[in-house]
Order: C-alpha cells, then structure tokens, then sequence
C-alpha cells in the first residue's frame, strides 16, 4: 500500500542539527524527496535521493535512506531560523508518476 | 520568473458556483500535475498530464472536476458546483518527464462559503 508517515513536530535551537524523519510503506518507490513549505507557499525542493542509494550530501543537508527499514531522514546543519517551515517527504512509486507525500512535520526554530 | 505560474493565488466562491484555475508550467516541461493540500495535511495527487494527453486520474477527482491541457502547454482546473469540502490549496507542478523532479507552483487557494 501507498503510505507515508511522519512525525508532526519538531523544535530545534539555532545552530544546532535538525534531524526529520519519513517513514514509507511501498517497497517499490523509486525516487524519495524532501520539500520545504512556508507559510501560505507552495512546496519547495530541497533535495531527492535515489532509491538504489544510502546517502547524499548536499550543503547544509544530509538525506539517508535505509531502504530495509524504509526509512528516510532528512538532517539540517547549522539550523537557521529561517529554516522554520513544514517539511514532506514523498515519494515516487514504480509505474506511476504522482508523489505520495507524507502529513509534513512542522520544524520551529528558536533563538 | 520562469518557474510554474498559477492563477488566480485566491479564490472564494459561494457554495454550488463553478471555478476555474489555471496553471502555466516551465516552459518544455512536457510532464504537469495537479494536487490538493487541506489544511494540515500533505499535497494529495489528482491528475496529471504528459503534453495534451490526461495520464492518469485519482479517485478523488470527482465527476465535478475536469482537467484540460488542450496544448500541451498550460492547464486548466475546473469545479463544477462547488462544496465546502472542495476548500484547500491547489497546487500544480511540472517536470521534463517522468523521472524528473517535479517543481511545484505557489498554489490557488480556495474558499468555499
């Protein structure tokens, strides 16, 4: 089946890591991506990683994905405040195109 | 700005009026997508289209919605008759192809009264 969970919030000083979790149910995705939401925004990418693959760098942000477990974490360095905003993960099944997005953990960060 | 464009950003409508949204992708993106975000929760796919032809729809587009993309290059959202339960953020997003990031635009938010 298609789901995607998340944990719904998450509260961080500025400067330290952030650490958000997704975990999915269909073996078969292909792609996994994190977006970024701000208020009243549309969703913004932030990163993707392939499913053949454990980890990816990029910046700040750092996703892994332990495909057994079928679990994606998404850790962001150096948190800002301006990082404060919704955070999904989705994911892209084989055979269709439509992203299955989790409920979005909403990531505050205070001074 | 060359990203996805939608419009209009807002919209309230009374009960059992019809709507119509438009989505502009970024330009050659042949892949574009339509979802829906309620409040509180993550965007849920409805249809997408790759150039003119309607790919696939989810069981949530009901017989009141009716996707268009007549050439293969903006799109086209449509209630019919509008209900409370339609009330969310529509989103549309594009890609190059299937396997290609699919970026999103700002939305259109509807309210229903």
């Amino acid at each position: 089946g298609e789901d995607v969970e998340q944990s719904l919030f998450l509260s961080v000083r500025e400067g330290d890591s952030s650490v958000i979790n997704c975990t999915y149910t269909d073996s078969s995705s292909t792609y996994l991506y994190w977006y970024k939401q701000e208020p009243g925004a549309g969703l913004q990418l932030l990163t993707y990683i392939f499913s053949n693959m454990d980890m990816k760098q990029d910046q700040r942000l750092t996703v892994l994905l332990n495909k057994k477990d079928k679990h994606l974490s998404l850790r962001i360095a150096d948190t800002q405040t301006g990082d404060s905003a919704i955070y999904f993960c989705a994911e892209k099944v084989m055979g269709t195109d439509k992203l299955i997005f989790g409920t979005g953990t909403r990531l505050q960060v205070f001074p | 700005d060359t990203g996805v464009s939608q419009d209009p950003r807002h919209k309230i409508t009374k009960r059992g009026q019809n709507v119509t949204f438009r989505c502009d992708p970024i330009s050659e993106h042949n892949r574009l997508y339509w979802y829906r975000q309620t409040l509180g929760q993550g965007p849920e796919f409805l249809t997408y289209f790759q150039n003119e032809a309607q790919l696939e729809k989810s069981r949530l587009l009901s017989d009141r919605f009716s996707a268009e993309r007549p050439k293969g290059s903006f799109s086209t959202l449509e209630i019919q008759r509008t209900e409370q339960g339609d009330s969310a953020m529509y989103l549309c997003a594009s890609s190059l192809g299937g396997l290609e990031t699919q970026y999103f635009g700002p939305g259109t938010r509807l309210l229903v009264l």
